[in-house]
């Protein structure tokens, strides 16, 4: 158990739909990580969040955004859902010691 | 950007080491070596990190160059449970946070009975 809590853990939604991702990191971890695993591909790097400010900007479309909450949980938003947007999203909570990754939401978009 | 190279894949008989290597010939004074491996869907899970000097945990053992270009994560006795992907990634960290975590494309390692 890495500490980290992400919901739900499994997300099926219809194209054109907008959806919530949400990301409880370790106790006392100020920045939190999005990513994005489609299919047998690579983890791509969304965005970065330290202390509820917006640190570091990946591959990120602009139909996602995402936020960080007074209480260090993030979320994350995707809308206007497309077939290729179905993929793994992981959130990580960072401590200088190393980053702790949650299971991930599977969002399957049909 | 990811900052390292490493094989695309290899091989390993269970319960002999696997050595897996990274170059990171490109890396700054500031730059820590982290080593991250994912098994298939899961999260990816921390493995161990080190600066210069070799580092050892209950894990894994990471062996990094005098020059710093280059290190060596090397897993003692292979389990069939250590297949995975491997992420090798250098990463600074700044003063009041952390620089962002970018992972390349990594080496799939494959333990074989």
């Amino acid at each position: 158990d890495s500490g980290v809590t992400q919901t739900p853990k499994h997300l099926i939604t219809a194209t054109g739909q907008r959806v919530t991702l949400r990301c409880s990191p370790r106790s006392g971890d100020l920045s939190v990580y999005w990513y994005q695993q489609s299919l047998d591909q690579g983890l791509q790097f969304l965005i970065q969040y330290y202390n509820g400010e917006e640190r570091a900007k990946g591959n990120i479309l602009e139909r996602f955004s995402a936020q960080q909450f007074p209480d260090l949980h993030s979320e994350l938003n995707l809308s206007s859902l497309e077939l290729g947007d179905s993929a793994l999203y992981f959130c990580a909570s960072s401590p200088r010691r190393g980053a702790f990754f949650g299971q991930g939401t599977r969002l399957t978009v049909v | 950007d990811a900052k390292t190279t490493q094989p695309p894949s290899m091989d390993c008989a269970e319960g002999r080491a696997a050595n897996l290597p990274c170059n990171h010939s490109t890396i700054s004074g500031n730059e820590y070596v982290y080593w991250y491996r994912q098994i298939h869907s899961q999260g990816p899970q921390y493995i161990i990190h080190g600066l210069k000097n070799n580092e050892t945990n209950e894990m894994a053992s990471l062996i990094i160059t005098e020059d710093r270009k280059s290190s060596t994560l090397i897993l003692p006795h292979a389990t069939l449970r250590d297949t995975a992907v491997y992420y090798c990634i250098v990463r600074a960290l700044t003063q009041g946070g952390s620089e962002k975590l970018v992972f390349g494309k990594g080496m799939k390692l494959t333990v074989n009975p």
